[in-house]
């Protein structure tokens, strides 16, 4: 049990663009999704935490008017890139947790290439 | 602030046992957590202390030390498809399951 899907797995974009990103738990209910940012050889960054039927909680210096983040169920939160610039290129991962455990199931990620 | 430290990169042979440190700070230590990651996948759960002592997982067994703020991450019977980078992760209190991740250690593993 405790599977996280992404979709899509890889995906190629115009400079200007909007791209959207869905994580999706697919035998447990997620009570909070967190999504990350990870630059190649580098750790994963946390973008920003979310938890179903509330606004989503930023780090700093993440854009939240240029990452939309939607969590719309218990089973879906979505990540929406907009207007998309070359340097959003990145390997984008989201993770769910399931209540009172304390890992992070990590979804396969979405490597994201902007030209 | 809150941060962890581990080392960049280790080599180790086949066959071999390999240990990976992790140094923390934090401001409300809630548990350590070691996760795996090939090039190319996302990480995978491998380990979490709360407590001080050993835990133990097949090959794998990951150690805690609260009052030194220090853990590690032991392979055993190492394998080459163990090569990954290996991720150390402090949950904070009250930070509504947030992890904070250390930098990631490349295990490199030589035939």
């Amino acid at each position: 049990g405790a599977v996280v899907s992404q979709h899509p797995s890889w995906v190629i974009c115009k400079s200007g663009t909007s791209v959207k990103i869905e994580c999706r738990s697919l035998d447990f209910q997620a009570t909070t999704m967190f999504w990350y940012r990870q630059f190649p050889k580098q750790s994963l960054m946390l973008m920003a935490t979310s938890n179903e039927g509330s606004k989503a909680t930023y780090e700093q210096g993440v854009e939240k008017d240029k990452f939309l983040i939607n969590h719309a169920s218990l089973t879906l939160s979505t990540l929406t890139v907009t207007s998309a610039h070359p340097e959003d290129s990145s390997f984008y991962i989201c993770s769910a947790t399931r209540g009172g455990r304390n890992e992070q199931f990590f979804g396969p990620g979405t490597r994201l290439t902007v030209l | 602030g809150q941060s962890l430290e581990q080392p960049s990169e280790v080599t180790a042979v086949e066959g071999a046992i390999v240990q990976i440190n992790c140094t923390y700070q934090t401001s409300g230590f809630y548990g350590l957590s070691w996760y795996q990651q090939h090039d190319g996948g996302a990480p995978t759960f491998l380990s979490y202390n709360g407590l001080d002592g050993l835990e133990e997982t097949g090959r794998f067994s990951s150690f805690l030390s609260r009052s030194d703020s220090y853990g590690y991450l032991l392979l055993q019977e190492l394998q080459m498809k163990d090569s990954a980078s290996y991720f150390c992760a402090v949950r904070d209190r009250g930070s509504n399951y947030q992890l904070i991740w250390g930098a990631g250690t490349k295990l490199i593993i030589k035939p």
